[in-house]
């Protein structure tokens, strides 16, 4: 099992850029997710999924786009980067309510 | 809202030391709570997790015991290792899917 996997690594984009950031896990799981990690605010949740065509938004989910159309892949997109999307995004999964299991990340940054 | 408030960092011990990382929340009902740790270039792993009042959680040598009457969760080990070193959050899920994360602490162990 290679668990979550998240590409790519790390990614330097110029303001209004678009990009796609991928997660993708073997693990079976209907829930999948999107967090961001910024510096001295733990992670907060972007978008999530429960299932393969369903989507909801978190806490901060404006200037990013989801869509889920297999169980195993759930890509974050970027549609006009920005500076304030600097930051490092965790993907992650997990079977219903129960223990989320993360990705290494991928480190953004937005000049 | 759901909040998590954890020690600001960054604590650093010398090796087989006592660590304590403080955490509290604030939440309406029974929310599940947890200790994540991120090791230096990693993504979080779930260290331990308790799902009701009095429940111990532990995991290699850690524990942290949900107190509802304090509305706490302190991680404790009683002999820390310069492995241990690592980014340490608190988090709770209440009502829904979401993580709420405390901010973080940082901990170095030094030989």
């Amino acid at each position: 099992n290679a668990g979550v996997t998240q590409t790519p690594k790390f990614q330097v984009l110029k303001t209004g850029q678009s990009m796609t950031l991928q997660c993708a896990q073997d693990m079976n799981h209907e829930y999948m997710s999107w967090y961001r990690q910024d510096p001295g605010m733990g992670l907060r949740l972007i978008h999530y999924s429960v299932g393969a065509g369903i989507t909801d938004q978190g806490e901060v989910p404006n200037g990013y786009n989801v869509s889920r159309s297999t169980t195993e892949d759930f890509p974050l997109r970027l549609l006009s980067a920005a500076p304030s999307q600097t930051s490092v995004y965790f993907c992650a999964s997990s079977y219903g309510w129960d223990t989320q299991y993360f990705g290494p990340g991928t480190r953004l940054t937005v000049l | 809202g759901d909040s998590v408030t954890q020690m600001e960092g960054p604590v650093t011990l010398s090796e087989e030391a006592f660590l304590t990382i403080n955490c509290t929340y604030t939440a309406t009902g029974y929310p599940s709570l947890f200790w994540y740790v991120q090791y230096p270039g990693e993504g979080l792993q779930l260290l331990l997790k308790a799902t009701k009042a009095d429940d111990k959680g532990s995991n290699k040598g850690f524990e942290a015991t949900y107190r509802k009457e304090t509305t706490s969760f302190h991680l404790e080990k009683g002999s820390v290792q310069v492995s241990d070193s690592a980014v340490y959050f608190c988090a709770l899920q209440n009502s829904g899917y979401a993580l709420n994360f405390g901010k973080g602490t940082s901990l170095l162990v030094t030989p």
